[in-house]
């Protein structure tokens, strides 16, 4: 099994607002993504867990707070969202970091910020 | 990771085999090539990945040509399923930051025609 789950698929939050988006997965994974896909363009990593501690952070605004509680999860809280941060959000997990590894993803969690 | 040249786009008809080229002639001899795609409205998928040796696996083959500086990924009968945009990515062995992600260029869409 290589499912990667993301919750909520579809997400529409005012820009006071506070929300979370969730990962999970149950390969055993040690490593795990954020990436963050406008629409039209590829992929951008945000984020990357390693054994649930932070090794990435692609100067990613502070509105964004990353979170793994265990090797299974992955958080990411958002707060203050401007209309720019709409977007796909997906997360991916691989076995271990480096290029040896393939990644695998979720289908995404769908932001619009009004 | 080093840069990698991909057609913007190649047409190709149902059943028929596809070949897909990647230029990467500054990878390093630790640099790994992987390949994904991603289908419309989903997140991107694990197609394949090598480091010297060509590659087979169900969905996929991947030629890696003999000094490393291009490689081929191939499906060996399209269907309409495979519709989507194909990514080569290179990936180090291990950076040195301890961990990573996966740079995303703006990879090659597919077309199948029926």
């Amino acid at each position: 099994d290589t499912e990667v789950t993301q919750t909520p698929k579809h997400l529409v939050m005012g820009m006071t607002n506070k929300k979370s988006l969730k990962c999970e997965q149950h390969m055993g994974h040690r490593a795990m993504y954020w990436y963050k896909q406008k629409a039209k363009k590829p992929p951008e990593l945000m984020f990357v867990y390693s054994y649930e501690k932070l090794s990435i952070n692609e100067s990613v605004p502070s509105r964004f707070s990353p979170e793994c509680p265990n090797s299974s999860l992955l958080n990411l809280h958002l707060h203050a969202l401007q209309p720019e941060d709409s977007a796909l959000y997906l997360c991916a997990s691989s076995q271990d970091v480096g290029g040896a590894y393939e990644q695998y993803f979720g289908p995404g969690t769908r932001l619009t910020v009004t | 990771d080093a840069k990698t040249t991909q057609p913007n786009s190649m047409e190709s008809n149902e059943e028929e085999p596809v070949h897909l080229p990647c230029n990467h002639s500054t990878i390093s001899g630790t640099d790994y090539i992987h390949w994904y795609r991603q289908l419309p409205s989903q997140g991107p998928e694990y197609v394949i990945h090598g480091l010297t040796s060509n590659v087979n696996n169900r969905m996929a083959s991947l030629a890696i040509a003999e000094d490393r500086k291009s490689s081929t990924l191939i499906l060996h009968r399209a269907t309409l399923r495979d519709a989507a945009v194909y990514y080569c990515i290179l990936r180090a062995l291990y950076s040195g930051g301890g961990a990573d992600g996966l740079t995303f260029g703006k990879g090659t869409h597919l077309i199948i025609q029926p």
